[in-house]
């Protein structure tokens, strides 16, 4: 599987837009992005996934370039309750898989 | 519905003990993963499981333990004898395939 670069940390005003980069430049044909949060001391979350168009759920966006190596999350009104660490991940739809989890983005949402 | 459901939610035992972590899956996903979660390593896949098939085991640390999935509903992953190194936030979470979800983790603490 494709390997993810985040950055490690990003802060959010109460209200506003977190926007939320990944790189997956390896990405293959055959492989979903896939992002995940884990708010502390809780299981990871899942959030969204896409392939190749523009995805959205009541929780958020996902917009992936058209060359399909990176992708941003959006959380179109953060609250305090978004703060998290938030995960992209990178898998085969096809065969055996593993969701293999980086270190993440820890995103602040601040009052 | 049930989310996957994960016994103890706390364990604090002496080095040298057995430790036994119980998770029910989804009902009706086929699919069951165990992580293991640290600061230093982060979220790491131990192993996983199709239908009630060991298919990935490469993430297992190494004998001291063991992973089991005697039917659909039901799978252990043992520590035998443990260490203080073990200590971590250990992670089930069960797919039908695609998405996986995630239960809300035993903490082991090897003193």
């Amino acid at each position: 599987d494709a390997k993810t670069t985040q950055p490690p940390s990003m802060d959010c005003a109460e209200g506003r837009a977190a926007n939320l980069p990944c790189n997956h430049s390896t990405i293959s044909g055959n492989e979903y992005v896939y992002w995940y949060r884990q708010i502390h001391s809780q299981g990871p979350q899942y959030i969204i996934h896409g392939l190749k168009n523009n995805e959205t759920n009541e929780m958020a966006s996902l917009i992936i370039t058209e060359d399909r190596k990176s992708s941003t999350l959006i959380l179109p009104h953060a609250t305090l309750r978004d703060t998290a660490v938030y995960y992209c991940i990178v898998r085969t739809t096809s065969g055996t898989y593993k969701y293999i989890f980086g270190t993440g983005t820890r995103l602040k949402v601040l009052a | 519905d049930a989310g996957v459901i994960q016994s103890p939610r706390h364990e604090v035992t002496e080095m040298g003990q057995e430790v036994t972590l119980r998770c029910k899956p989804i009902s009706g996903h086929n699919s069951l993963f165990w992580y293991r979660q640290t600061m230093m390593r982060g979220l790491e896949l131990l192993i996983y499981f199709n239908n009630n098939v060991p298919i990935d085991d490469s993430g297992m640390p190494e004998d001291r333990f063991s992973a089991k999935m005697p039917n659909a509903s039901f799978s252990t992953l043992k520590i035998q004898p443990s260490e203080p190194r073990d200590s971590a936030v250990y992670f089930c979470a069960s797919s039908t395939g695609n998405t996986i979800y995630f239960g809300e983790g035993s903490w082991l603490t090897v003193v």
